[in-house]
């Protein structure tokens, strides 16, 4: 089992629907970052949260620690999402290196 | 500063050949991360840098692999005799020492390794 599980793998959603990207993680974490990925390979960091709730712009992240799962979330999904998104555990431990999910590939239809 | 840069981005060699790839972190880092990443795959970690001392190695790491950091700051990732199971993009990643209030983690835009 990988420490940390994202769901689904691909999602295919229609402009203006809401959409939920799941990560659940098994290992100790001091923080979990939300990351997008474009083709190309380059990687943008969307959030960083260890607790709560973040909102920017029409992405929403949240974060249980009890339950270890966190979402996010995009509001009236736009074309331009389109991307891989992934979700990645700050180590405790470890030199604080990240553990990734495998990403959800996101495809919004106009 | 720009952010992390990286170079070159792509590179076909053939194999058994030697390639370097360099990164540079934004530069007041002193945190620096290589990551490995395959086609349908999340990252995975490779190394880390702390200024010039190299605290992990991955066990992903062969000895065909080496990386330095020589003063702390631009660091490289070299591979020897590659072979086509290398083929990936190679990330690197910078961040200050977490802990540091809003600190959080840039990445580069990677390196393609096409090893023929």
């Amino acid at each position: 089992k990988n420490e940390v599980e994202q769901s689904p793998q691909n999602l295919t959603a229609q402009e203006g629907e809401f959409i939920t990207i799941n990560c659940s993680y098994s290992v100790g974490i001091s923080a979990l970052h939300w990351l997008q990925q474009h083709p190309g390979g380059g990687i943008v960091s969307l959030f960083m949260l260890s607790s709560g709730k973040k909102k920017h712009g029409r992405l929403i992240a949240t974060i249980n620690i009890q339950e270890k799962h966190s979402s996010l979330h995009i509001t009236a999904s736009h074309p331009r999402d389109s991307a891989v998104y992934i979700c990645a555990g700050r180590l405790m431990e470890y030199g604080n290196k990240l553990v990734f999910g495998a990403g959800t590939i996101l495809r919004v239809k106009s | 500063d720009t952010g992390v840069s990286q170079d070159p981005r792509h590179k076909i060699t053939k194999r058994g050949q030697n390639v370097t790839f360099r990164c540079d972190p934004i530069s007041e880092h002193n945190r620096l991360y290589w990551y490995r990443q395959t086609l349908g795959q999340g990252p995975e970690f490779l190394t880390y840098f702390q200024n010039e001392a190299q605290l992990e190695k991955s066990r992903l790491l062969s000895d065909r692999f080496s990386a330095e950091r020589p003063k702390g700051s631009f660091s490289t990732l070299e591979i020897q005799r590659t072979e086509q199971g290398d083929s990936a993009m190679y990330l690197c990643a910078s961040s200050l020492v977490p802990g540091s209030s809003g600190n959080t983690i840039y990445f580069g835009e990677g390196s393609w390794l096409t090893v023929v």
